[in-house]
Formats: C-alpha cells, structure tokens, sequence
C-alpha cells in the first residue's frame, strides 16, 4: 500500500536558519504530493503541492521538489521566521483514489528568536 | 474562499452518549468530503470517506455503525460518534473537496471530543 515517512520532530531552529524536512513516500504509479501546515490551534492548510515529477512546489518562500527516482518530496526553506513556527505534513494522493491522502506522521517545527 | 468550519470545536459527553460534529462548506459546493482521526503528536488517520447522497465508504477497522456519517447536501457533513466511550476521544478533522478528481482538500478547524 501506499505510504508517507517524513523525518521525526521536533525540530528547533533559529530565526533565519535553513530548514529542510525530508519526506519519502512509497506509491505504484504517479501520485501526486503535498505539503500541509497545521499552525496551533488552526486546522490543516495547504502549504504546495506537484503533481508530477520534476515539479517543483513553492509558496510563502517554501519549496519543494517532485524526485520520482529517489521518491521524495523533501520541504526547503531558506530563511525562517518564528511564524513558520508549526506542524508540517507530508502527504500523497495516488491516481487510484478519489482524493484520498494518505498523511505522514508530521514534523513540528519550532523556530526560535 | 474555501472556507470549512466544524462544530462544535469542542465537545464533552459522558460514557455512553452519542455526539454529533457538523461538517460546513461556507462557500462552495463539496460533491466529497473526508472525516479524519487526529491521536495527540499524530498524523491523520482517515476514518470515511462521504459522497452527497450516497453512502459513506469506511476505511479499514472503522466501526461504521459506531461512527455514522451523513452528507445530505453539498454543503453538509455529520459524523455522530454513537454511544461514546473514553477511547473514542480525539481530534476530529474534516476535510471538503469540490469534486470527485480535484486535487485540493480544504480542511476544517477540527473538533476536540471528551468522552468523560
């Protein structure tokens, strides 16, 4: 079946350090993959998404790219901020399903001033 | 837009009630819709899929008959949680979709049930 591991938390860092939050997943055929952001209390927002490899994924200066032949889709930003403060999913939706997402178990992200 | 809201977000119900979580879409139609489980430090964990006017489909280990959902409109959503027990508490999430093959989900607040 399809899966989705990202890299454990918390992760803690300073204002405008580098942040990278690995993500693999395991799918048959050509899923499509996402970033979601849960901020304290809020409920779950998509950060980017790609939907084929080689894409890349950008908004609010976080990146990711679409890697068919390493089956990941690690998340990148160069330069956070304390509001950045959050936890981030890793998610895939496979081509067989109606929109089903299969999640990772997310990643807090702790940035500090 | 795509604004989803739950309520309540917070319930407390004693051992053997039944609660009921509306699910809204407040502006757009949602021919789909997902209810979620939510454990503390946890990913998400989906318990059903619900199509308007259709059945929901349950995934695998969850209790359908303990977990009924309802998607009588296209905007409207309902998971009523029947006689509830401690382990059922949790963070409920739900999640509306505009249609069938669209790719984004717009995910509500959530709803943190106690079962005392």
């Amino acid at each position: 079946g399809n899966s989705v591991t990202q890299m454990e938390g918390p992760v803690t860092l300073s204002e405008e350090a580098f942040l990278t939050i690995n993500c693999t997943y395991t799918a048959t055929g050509y899923p499509s993959l996402f970033w979601y952001v849960q901020y304290p209390g809020e409920g779950l927002q998509l950060l980017l998404k790609a939907t084929k490899a080689d894409d890349k994924g950008s908004n609010k200066g976080f990146e990711a790219t679409y890697r068919k032949e390493t089956t990941s889709f690690h998340l990148e930003k160069g330069s956070v901020q304390v509001s950045d403060s959050a936890v981030y999913f890793c998610a895939l939706r496979s081509t067989d399903s109606w929109g089903k997402l299969q999640f990772g178990a997310g990643t807090q992200v702790v940035v500090t001033p | 837009g795509a604004v989803v809201s739950q309520h309540p977000s917070r319930v407390i119900c004693k051992s053997g009630t039944s609660v009921k979580i509306e699910c809204r879409s407040l502006d757009f139609q949602a021919t789909t819709m997902f209810w979620y489980r939510q454990f503390p430090k946890q990913s998400l964990m989906l318990m059903a899929t619900s199509n308007e006017g259709s059945k929901a489909t349950y995934e695998q280990g969850v209790e359908k008959d303990k977990f009924l959902i309802n998607h009588a409109s296209l905007t409207l959503s309902t998971l009523t949680v029947t006689s509830a027990h401690p382990e059922d508490s949790s963070f409920y999430i739900c999640s509306a979709q505009r249609s069938q093959g669209a790719y984004e989900q717009y995910f509500g607040p959530g709803t943190r049930l106690t079962v005392t």
